[in-house]
């Protein structure tokens, strides 16, 4: 299975203020994903990202509130934009195994907006 | 659409005796179920998963799953409940590999799943 890692592993915002979150995989992978997990819940799938081409958001998801890029096959970056409180949350990404579709997680990004 | 059911939001067992996590599962096409479990302050570790071959999947930790077409249900078992297995577990599902198109997986609102000694 791949090797995730995410950049930052947590931090601490003010609000008003944007993050960036970095996610590096130890291959070459087509699909990537971003997750949101608000506290004691389950995780909800923000975007898709695949290389070369626009992001594609989940419903109640917009661009410019989360604006990603994946420059190439093992890097993509989410932005948390214009920060309030609701998006206190730890944030994930996740990579396709391209033949099993089996999804692989990094550790988590914990975010918290004072 | 796809979507999951997880039919219990804790469910508590003593140590040694049998584990039983329910799902039921809705999708339009024949769908892959995945079984994840985060543990506190741990990311999310694959279990196991089902894609249209053997209807009983067996995965880490002793752990074990069977897809039921006729239930849509895709409960996850184990004969014997550790200490370590307490956390939380994740039922999923996809329409991806079956011509249904949709993108990310599908979570269900997870199940706490705590041991007693």
């Amino acid at each position: 299975s791949a090797v995730i890692s995410q950049k930052p592993s947590r931090d601490i915002c003010q609000r008003g203020t944007s993050l960036t979150i970095q996610c590096q995989v130890d291959s070459q992978v087509t699909m990537m994903f971003w997750y949101r997990q608000q506290p004691g819940q389950s995780l909800t799938l923000i975007a898709t990202a695949n290389q070369g081409s626009e992001a594609t958001y989940e419903s109640g998801f917009v661009i410019d509130k989360f604006p990603i890029s994946r420059p190439n096959l093992t890097f993509s970056t989410l932005t948390v934009s214009n920060m309030s409180p609701e998006d206190s949350s730890i944030y994930l990404c996740s990579v396709e195994d391209d033949s099993s579709y089996e999804q692989y997680f990094g550790p988590g990004t914990r975010l918290t907006v004072t | 659409a796809q979507s999951v059911t997880q039919l219990d939001s804790h469910v508590s067992v003593s140590e040694g005796t049998p584990v039983l996590l329910r799902c039921n599962y809705s999708s339009s096409y024949s769908p892959s179920l995945f079984w994840y479990v985060q543990h506190p302050n741990k990311g999310l570790q694959l279990l196991l998963k089902y894609t249209s071959a053997a209807t009983l999947v067996k995965g880490i930790n002793g752990f074990e799953a069977e897809f039921k077409k006729s239930e849509t249900s895709f409960h996850l078992t184990k004969p014997s409940a550790h200490m370590s297995d307490a956390a939380e577990y994740f039922c999923v599902v996809s329409d991806r590999g079956s011509g249904g198109g949709a993108d990310g997986l599908t979570f269900g609102k997870g199940t706490h799943l705590i041991i007693q000694p």
